[in-house]
């Protein structure tokens, strides 16, 4: 079974500097997705950034992007100039290959501060 | 275009009761997931339903079963409710035409059940 850790439980960061949350996974799958997911109190999940496994380059989204390790099955996401918007729950998630139906298998969860 | 919408949004039942959830995917989409939240946790996998039936199914027992309509919303039904249901119930839609593309899952706000 395909497991996510996220081993920072919280993380804080000043306003408009930078903070990386980090995330490991385990499969044994060749072909599948990688997701950061961000969760506001309104708690609607908000997909952040995603990475496919089979693509070498990492991903990057405005302030957002991701240093994908696949070797050592890591997964990290670096927000750049920290806004207090950006202050939320992260989850890191995990999803096989599309033709498996795309379940995905969250990590627990990194709480962000982002202290102006 | 209304994204994914789930009703009701809070919910208090009794031990031993039965409840119904519901959820409208976003326009143009087709397959709807369902994950349980507790408190602190990531979302973990219930069930997905594609062309009115169940096509995957996470670790959960018989209790939690589901039903998808014509019109691609889904209700989650959960039967002998205990105090460990409690948690936010969120619901997912995609597409299935874009099979490649996993990652265009979009979350409804949820529904918070409390089980008391």
């Amino acid at each position: 079974a395909q497991t996510v850790t996220q081993s920072q439980p919280e993380m804080s960061v000043q306003e408009a500097e930078t903070v990386t949350l980090s995330c490991t996974y385990d499969t044994s799958e060749s072909d599948y997705y990688l997701f950061w997911y961000k969760q506001p109190p309104s708690r609607q999940m908000i997909l952040v950034i995603r990475q496919e496994a089979y693509k070498q380059q990492n991903a990057t989204e405005n302030r957002f992007s991701v240093n994908f390790q696949k070797a050592a099955k890591s997964f990290s996401l670096k927000i750049s100039d920290s806004q207090l918007g950006d202050a939320a729950m992260y989850f890191c998630a995990y999803s096989r290959g599309a033709r498996s139906g795309n379940m995905l298998t969250f990590g627990g969860g990194t709480r962000l501060m982002v202290k102006p | 275009d209304a994204g994914v919408t789930q009703s009701p949004t809070h919910l208090i039942k009794t031990r031993g009761q039965q409840v119904t959830l519901r959820c409208s995917p976003k326009s143009g989409h087709d397959t709807v997931s369902w994950y349980q939240q507790a408190l602190g946790q990531g979302p973990q996998f219930i069930f997905q339903y594609y062309e009115e039936e169940e096509r995957q199914r996470g670790n959960f027992p018989d209790r939690f079963s589901g039903h998808q309509f014509p019109n691609y919303s889904s209700e989650l039904n959960v039967n002998a409710l205990l105090l460990g249901d409690s948690a936010l119930y969120l619901c997912a839609s995609r597409s299935r035409e874009r099979q490649r593309f996993s990652y265009e899952q979009y979350f409804g706000p949820g529904t918070r059940l409390t089980v008391t």
